[in-house]
């Protein structure tokens, strides 16, 4: 069955810090890989995606994410992290059929 | 620029009551999605629909009902309420069903169901 793990639930970062969020997936294929950021009360905004390609990708805000095959791992990442990156983050896979999201990872930023 | 609208944004049902979420998108996609996150879950696609007149079953369909008679419109419908039923539910809608879709989200409809 397909699946998505995030396998960090809450991180807390001081601001001006460097991030990573993990995603690992499981799929026979390679899907195409999504992160999500959700700020409070609001709905989800996409931040990047993975088609194909170059296994780097860049999103909005300053945020990338590297595709590796070997690890089935899509992490997210942000060299200098601001308080306004606050928010829940979701990493996503399609299948082709379906959307899967992970559980989601809770970032809190202090000064 | 609306996007993808949902109403309302809070509501509180009694147990066995019934009442439909709405979901409206002006993009003219054709692909139309109704998801609920519980606390801890991520997002659980309930139903989706390809366009009008078409909709299918996601991972979590029982107790739920949509229909499609337009392009813009995806209401989903709790016949009975439960208190299982307790979530948020967001509305997304995409260009296209391909894998290279990009599903665009509502604000949310928060639901007590008490």
């Amino acid at each position: 069955a397909q699946s998505v793990t995030q396998p960090d639930i809450h991180i807390t970062v001081s601001e001006g810090a460097s991030l990573e969020l993990r995603c690992n997936y499981s799929y026979g294929a390679t899907p195409y890989l999504f992160w999500y950021v959700q700020s409070p009360g609001q709905g989800l905004q996409l931040l990047l995606k993975y088609f194909s390609g170059d296994t780097l990708v860049q999103g909005i805000k300053g945020f990338e994410a590297e595709f590796k095959r070997s690890q089935s791992s899509f992490n997210l990442r942000k060299p200098s992290v601001h308080w306004s990156d606050a928010a829940e983050y979701f990493c996503a896979v399609d299948t082709g059929n379906q959307f899967y999201f992970g559980t989601g990872t809770s970032l809190t930023v202090i000064p | 620029n609306a996007g993808v609208t949902q109403t309302p944004k809070f509501r509180i049902l009694k147990i066995g009551q019934s009442m439909t979420l709405q979901c409206a998108q002006d993009m003219n996609h054709n692909y139309m999605y109704w998801y609920r996150q519980d606390p801890g879950m991520g997002l659980k696609l309930i139903y989706y629909s390809v366009g009008a007149g078409i909709t299918d079953k996601g991972e979590v369909p029982n107790g739920y009902n949509v229909s499609r008679s337009t392009t813009e419109d995806f209401p989903l419908r709790l016949e009975l309420a439960a208190p299982s039923q307790t979530s948020v539910y967001f509305c997304a809608s995409s260009s296209s069903g391909l894998a290279k879709n990009i599903q665009y989200f509502g604000a949310g409809t928060r639901l007590s169901v008490l």
